[in-house]
């Protein structure tokens, strides 16, 4: 089973309205955390938010927020009044506990994000 | 400017032709790590080093080596590179311990092997 499930193939949006991006997760540890990243067409990759497995409170940071469901394991991206530099491919990805001393992120595939004017 | 260098960004080589990319951090990070992106397949962890002179495999080591000589310097060797691994490669640092610690990625590589 995929650790990391991203399914939308392809999201448009207008711009200053907002949008959410999926992501699920597939872990037994109960530590763990779960990150966003943004990657623009010029190829780097842009930490956005985190959100940690014990956290009872959503995480924002700016236009980003993180609407963690636990008990679904859930973690969507919802960006608000959206921007056509938000145009991008977005990655959902986990670092669990078993890792241990390994700092591996998992990464879902990923979705494309397309701002409209 | 805390940042992780990677060179070069581009390369296009030819297959058997060993090659080396570089990468730098300047955080004093104990961690650092590979990943390879290919379509569809997100990012993929190649190798990990906790430390100076500690490493080991990620998840598709096969192809690749690396070294820790430094703490700042993690390169990746292809010793034989082959068309399968045309990608973009990520170098990326942390700091240990915690969850929630950002992993900062480098720039990307482009390889092509023809």
């Amino acid at each position: 089973a995929q650790k990391i499930t991203q399914t939308q193939p392809g999201m448009f949006v207008q711009e200053k309205e907002a949008v959410t991006l999926d992501c699920t997760y597939d872990t037994s540890d109960q530590s763990y955390g779960l990150f966003w990243y943004k990657q623009p067409s010029s190829g780097e990759m842009i930490f956005l938010i985190y959100q940690g497995s014990y956290d009872e409170q959503n995480a924002t940071e700016g236009r980003y927020s993180l609407n963690f469901q636990k008990a679904r394991k859930s973690a969507n991206l919802v960006i608000s009044a959206s921007q056509l530099g938000d145009s991008a491919m977005y990655f959902c990805a986990m670092r669990e506990f078993r890792t241990g001393a390994n700092s591996k992120l998992t990464f879902g595939k990923g979705i494309t994000l397309s701002v409209r004017p | 400017e805390a940042q992780v260098t990677q060179n070069p960004r581009y390369l296009i080589t030819v297959t058997g032709k060993k090659l080396t990319v570089t990468c730098s951090q300047n955080m004093n990070h104990e961690y650092m790590s590979w990943y390879r992106q290919d379509p569809g397949l997100g990012l993929r962890q190649i190798y990990y080093s906790m430390n100076v002179e500690v490493t080991d495999k990620g998840d598709v080591p096969e192809g690749y080596k690396v070294s820790r000589k430094e703490k700042r310097n993690f390169p990746l060797i292809l010793e034989s590179p082959s068309p399968n691994q045309t990608s973009l490669y990520f170098c990326a640092s942390t700091q240990t311990g915690g969850y929630g610690n950002e992993q900062f990625f480098g720039p990307g590589t482009r390889l092509t092997v023809l």
